[in-house]
């Protein structure tokens, strides 16, 4: 069945580091990938999403390529923010008529001034 | 645009009492719909899915049900509370093929 590993946290981070958040995947056809963030006491949020191998997603300065050859879509941004404090989803989907998303078990940020 | 509801907000219920929590989407029609269970420190567990009026689907056997009365409604049921079923309810929409997008969720504390 399909599965998605993220790195376990807590992320730990000074205002304007650099981040990575490592996710692979297992799927057996070709999924979409996304990242949905989780701001405390709130849903999930999509933050960026990609179709097909190769595709850069990206959005409020994060970005996140879908890697085929390495099964990853590992999650960046250049320089963080106390705002970006919350716990970063991965996910696949594979289209069966009706959307079914895998998550990963999530990675918390805590980004510190 | 698209709207999401879910309520109440925040809930806390003895052992044993019944559940129920409510969903209601805005803006889209024959929304496919779903309950996600998030407990402390775990990741998202999906509990049923619904791709249409009346049509639901179980993920995880459990003492929960859901059901569709209306295409934009989905509710989420129990008859007896467990503790293990404390927890965050997360309900979400898509449209066929797209991702999903999450309502504010529920806090549920059974006492």
């Amino acid at each position: 069945g399909n599965s998605v590993t993220q790195m376990e946290g807590p992320v730990t981070l000074s205002e304007e580091a650099f981040l990575t958040i490592n996710c692979t995947y297992t799927a057996t056809g070709y999924p979409s990938l996304f990242w949905y963030v989780q701001y405390p006491g709130e849903g999930l949020q999509l933050l960026l999403k990609a179709t097909k191998a190769d595709d850069k997603g990206s959005n409020k300065g994060f970005e996140a390529t879908y890697r085929k050859e390495t099964t990853s879509f590992h999650l960046e941004k250049g320089s963080v923010q106390v705002s970006d404090s919350a716990v970063y989803f991965c996910a696949l989907s594979e289209d069966r008529g009706y959307s079914t998303l895998t998550f990963g078990k999530g990675t918390m940020l805590l980004v510190s001034p | 645009s698209q709207t999401i509801h879910q309520w109440p907000a925040t809930l806390v219920q003895p052992v044993g009492s019944p559940l129920s929590l409510e969903c209601t989407v805005e803006g889209t029609s024959n929304p496919n719909l779903y309950w996600y269970r998030q407990a402390a420190g775990r990741g998202l567990q999906l509990l049923f899915y619904s791709v249409g009026i009346g049509q639901i689907s179980s993920e995880v056997p459990q003492n929960l049900s859901a059901s569709r009365p209306q295409d934009r409604q989905f509710i989420l049921s129990s008859k007896k509370l467990l503790l293990s079923d404390s927890g965050f309810y997360l309900c979400a929409w898509s449209i066929v093929g797209d991702e999903q997008y999450f309502g504010p969720g529920t806090r549920l504390t059974v006492t």
